[in-house]
């Protein structure tokens, strides 16, 4: 059964408009959470890390909260731009796991039309 | 951007041949990770390296076998691929802090 779970699964929005992508969790014991972006044929990249104490975080157009008591985190892009176009997905990993190991949503693909 | 590489990006086989997915790496990382991921869905751990010459597998249960004779090097081999093989595979090295770093992905489709 996949630990992490997203939604919507798929998003499309005009440019300029903002959106939230949504990510549940049932890992344990947490460590930390990533949101990463993955373009269409590439490896995914970081965007944000979120540790257990921290309860949002900013990088550009990109604000992720996480709310560590329900297990929940969300990806806010502001402003969105055509270049946005991209799977969102949720990393999760777990404390004390010597092989870094990490659970992965299945993404949630946001299109930005024009 | 990480300094991660794969080779080829596309690969398109038939049946029954032997290939080898490339993989490296210019920044000392001694963990390295092979993922497999279909359309929509999540990645998937199929093999793994602490370092030199250790290799684990993964959560996945995958036909393919790696190497890790150098630090940056990770290689995947598929001794004979068939069609259930099709997938986009993605090379990983973590950081000393548990960043992982993704290559661009190997696109392969076996006819």
């Amino acid at each position: 059964k996949n630990q992490v779970e997203q939604s919507p699964q798929s998003l499309i929005i005009l440019e300029g408009k903002n959106c939230t992508l949504q990510c549940n969790y049932t890992v344990s014991p947490f460590s930390n959470l990533r949101w990463y972006k993955q373009d269409t044929g590439r490896g995914p990249v970081s965007l944000t890390i979120m540790t257990f104490s921290e309860n949002t975080k900013s990088n550009g157009r990109y604000t992720a909260t996480l709310d560590a008591d329900t297990k929940q985190s969300s990806l806010h892009i502001t402003a969105s731009q055509l270049s946005d176009s991209a799977s969102y997905i949720c990393v999760v990993s777990d404390r004390g796991s010597t092989l870094g190991r990490l659970y992965f949503g299945r993404g949630t693909q946001l299109t930005v039309w024009p | 951007e990480a300094d991660i590489y794969q080779t080829p990006r596309y690969l398109v086989i038939g049946t029954g041949k032997k290939i080898t997915l490339e993989c490296s790496q210019t920044m000392g990382h001694d963990k390295m990770y092979w993922y497999q991921q279909d359309p929509g869905m999540e990645l998937h751990l199929i093999h793994y390296s602490y370092g030199v010459n250790s290799t684990e597998k993964g959560d996945l249960s995958s036909e393919s076998t790696v190497s890790r004779i150098r630090t940056e090097h990770f290689p995947l081999t598929l001794e004979s691929a068939r069609p259930s093989h099709t997938s986009q595979y993605l090379c990983a090295s973590m950081r000393l802090d548990n960043e992982q770093f993704f290559g661009p992905g190997t696109r392969l489709t076996v006819l």
